[in-house]
Order: structure tokens, then sequence, then C-alpha cells
């Protein structure tokens, strides 16, 4: 069981915006700055946004972060064939000293 | 540019050790906190250990229960994970990552990844 909750799945036709949520709690989305990233099998995981909504370079801007309280979202507009992966979020825990990810997001692109 | 390769990985016996090396460069490694992460097949990306940029801090999953070491070799520039006591559920992909800020030690964000190496324990 993570202790960041996502839905284990997310779908989407070519050109919709999606939506994934991850949920925590105080002592890790709460307190400290959220990631996200895609993964591709076969492949390393990709930072696709760090400290809540800031993209590294090289990632578009068709994919934005939010957090509120202890909950955080990703969302993906304009939505691609090539978006078709899984999706983590992941912060910091200050009562596990350590980082936290959550169970992933399969999303699919109709 | 910023590259992470590990090895080390195998098939190895339920009981057994192995050590996982992940060798850096394109970067000043002393600066950087590093982590390992793992994937198990069918599941998600579960943090194991990370390790502060001096080497002076150490903190681990407690799934872990003091069988994983984590070292690293600033002068070699290479990152290590001792595992003893091998079972299967440790079984994974086993990814070594830098974090985005130098001389941070806290934090989830993760720039940089190696493509991992294969860790399988089975009899």
């Amino acid at each position: 069981q993570s202790v960041l909750t996502q839905p284990p799945s997310a779908s989407g036709t070519p050109g919709q915006r999606v939506t994934i949520s991850c949920s925590g709690s105080s002592s890790n989305i709460g307190s400290n700055t959220v990631n996200w990233y895609q993964h591709l099998p076969g492949t390393a995981p990709k930072l696709l946004i760090y400290s809540h909504n800031q993209r590294p370079s090289g990632v578009p801007d068709r994919f934005s972060g939010s957090r509120s309280g202890t909950s955080a979202s990703l969302a993906i507009s304009g939505l691609q064939s090539e978006d078709e992966a899984d999706y983590y979020c992941a912060a910091w825990d200050d009562s596990l000293n350590g980082p936290v990810f959550g169970g992933g997001t399969q999303l699919t692109v109709l | 540019q910023v590259q992470l390769v590990e090895s080390g990985g195998g098939v190895v016996q339920p009981g057994r050790s192995l050590r996982l090396s992940c060798a850096a460069s394109g970067f000043s490694f002393s600066s950087y906190t590093m982590h390992w992460v793992r994937q198990a097949p069918g599941k998600g990306v579960e943090w194991v250990a990370l390790i502060s940029y001096d080497g002076s801090n150490k903190y681990y999953a407690d799934s872990l229960k003091g069988r994983f070491t984590i070292s690293r070799d600033n002068s070699k520039n290479t990152l290590y994970l001792q595992m003893n006591s091998l079972r299967g559920e440790d079984t994974a992909v086993y990814y070594c990552a830098r974090v985005h800020i130098a001389m941070v030690i806290v934090g989830a964000n993760f720039d940089s990844w190696g493509q991992g190496t294969l860790v399988t324990v089975s009899s």
C-alpha cells in the first residue's frame, strides 16, 4: 500500500484534458513539495513536474501541476498518443525521513 | 550531459548478497544527494535509500530492516548499494537517481535516472 494515493488508471481521447490526483497527508504533501514522474515501460522515469508546478526544461507546457492542502494534481491538456504512460507523484515525508511515491496511474489514450 | 549507469544486477539465490554500483558522469557528483529507487515486476516505484552529497547522512526505507547499505565514493564518482539477506520480494529493477538541486538532502525531485539494473532473487 503506497503512502500517496493515486487512481490506478485514467484515460482520455486525443486533444482532451485529463487530470490525475494524488492524495497524501500533512507529513508529506501538506508540508513538502510535490513532484510528478512519467514512466514508460523499459525506460527510466522522467521528471515531469517539480516543486508542485515547475517544469524542467524540455517538458511541454501541456503538463501542469498543482497542490491544495494534502492533495495534488497533474493535468495534461491536448492529450497525445505519446502521453500514454504510467504517472507517479512523489513527495518527501517528514515522518518517514524519505521520499514517498504514489502507486502510479496508468494513462491510456483511447 | 548527466549520465548514470547502474551495474551489478543479476540472478541471486535467497539469503545471498549482491552489490550494485552506479557510475556517474557529466556533473559534480560530490555535490549531489543520490538515491536508490526500485520497481518490482508489475508494481509501482518504491524508494530504497538515500545518501547525502558528502556521505554523512543515510536514510533507508523502513521495509528494508537493515539489510541494505548505501555508500558512495566521491573520488570514483560512484554510488553503491550493498544488499544482504536477499528475499524474493527484493526482485526488481533498481535505479540510481540524482536529486534536482545540489547540496540539498531533503526532497523527492529526481532529475536524472539511470536505466536500471535487474535483480532477480530466485533459487
